[in-house]
Parts: structure tokens; sequence; C-alpha cells
């Protein structure tokens, strides 16, 4: 069975970098076919997709955080991680990485990890 | 504000029929498969629908989605009170070339 897991620092102070990581377990990272990404949910809010990324480094960005994010892989450990620069109090959500399948076209995220609580405060 | 468009809230009765929409546009329901999500409020969304209509293992079928043109609906029968969650529509945007959700809708099992 597949499983993610997040981790990473759950407090950042504006202005800094917010740095997670996914671990996969269960299953390849490599596999055809198969998008890993980010998607966050500020509390009491929607689901935003940050962005997705390949084995082979291939990304995708929201245009409205492209500025600010890098995801990156490293299929060695199994894990991709997301750094998103210049944090505000708008950036507290809950975090979730999932795996997507986009074969010839998009068909979801398929497993998600528990999320976790990032908050953006002095 | 979200690129696709649902009805914040919805209800119904235990053992009725609820249906959930879900509009968009060209570049992204009108041009990919749209996936459907539960949320139990403190829980990671699960997949309900893929590819506009399949269901993954283990999701009975009272869930049901579909698509036509621009729009998506998510059709869930027999309600029961464990249905009560959040259920959010998802799709690529080809022209963002990025994945696109809608707002979410809560949904009460009266």
């Amino acid at each position: 069975q597949l499983q993610l897991q997040e981790s990473g620092p759950g407090l950042v102070k504006p202005s800094e970098t917010l740095s997670l990581t996914c671990s996969v377990s269960g299953g390849s990272i490599s596999s055809n076919n198969y998008y890993w990404g980010w998607i966050r949910q500020p509390p009491g809010k929607g689901l935003e997709f940050i962005g997705t990324i390949y084995s082979s480094g291939n990304t995708y960005y929201n245009p409205s955080l492209k500025s600010r994010v890098t995801i990156s892989v490293d299929t060695s450990k199994k894990q991709f991680s997301l750094s998103l620069a210049a944090v505000t109090a708008a950036d507290t959500a809950v975090y979730y990485c999932a795996r997507q399948h986009y074969g010839d076209y998009d068909s979801g995220f398929d497993y998600w990890g528990q999320g976790t609580l990032v908050t953006v405060s002095s | 504000q979200s690129v696709l468009t649902q009805p914040p809230s919805v209800s119904a009765a235990p053992g009725q029929k609820v249906s959930i929409s879900c509009s968009g546009s060209g570049p992204n329901i009108g041009s990919n498969y749209v996936s459907w999500y539960q949320q139990v409020p403190g829980t990671a969304p699960k997949l309900l629908i893929f590819d506009n209509y399949k269901r993954p293992s283990g999701i009975p079928d009272r869930f049901s989605g579909s698509k036509s043109g621009t729009s998506a609906t998510l059709d869930i029968t027999g309600l029961q009170t464990g249905d009560e969650a959040d259920y959010y529509c998802g799709t690529w945007d080809y022209s963002l070339t990025a994945g696109v959700f809608g707002g979410g809708t809560k949904l009460t099992v009266l």
C-alpha cells in the first residue's frame, strides 16, 4: 500500500522560506504516468494546487505561486520537496503531498499524505 | 475565487439523493477529466471519482460522476450520515498548465 508522509517545521517566520519533504513508501516514485504534487488548505478554506513534479524533474506550478515555489525530487531517497519563499501569514495552511496520475490526461490525486500544518508567525 | 465553481452547501435527508455541481470552462473541464474528492474535517481528501465517472476500489456505487461540456456532477444516492463531509471537484487547466479545484461543497445529511 502506497504511503506518503510530510515532514518539516510547523512554524515559519514571515519573509522566510517554508520547506517540506514528502517521503514515499510502499511503491516507486519513478513509476510511469505518475506525478507527485503539493496541495494546501488554509484553515477553514478550500484546496489549492501548489505544483507537481515528475521523476524526471519536469514541473508544473500554480501561476499565482510560481515566483516563490520550487519543487524538487530525489528518486534515490524516494522523496520530493517543496520550497516556498518569502512567506506571509496568508501561507498558513495544512500542506498535503499527493500522487497524481497523469497519463494522456489528468486522472486526479489518488494517494495523499495526512497533511502537516504550517503556521507563519513571528 | 476558485477556477471551478461549486455550490457552498447542499443538504438532504438520509436515504435521499443529492447532486453536487461543478462548473468550469473550455481549458479545464472542457478539455480534461474531472475528479471528485471527499474530505471529512480534520482528515486528508479522499479520491471518490476519477476520469469523470470511474470509482477507485472500495468506493461504493452510491457515488457516481458525470460530465457534460464544461460542467460535471457528483451524485450520491442512499445518503448516510457518514456521507457528511466537504466535496471538491478537480481537474487540469491547460491554459494555466496547473491543477485546479472547486471551492468545495459542504454536504449536510439532515
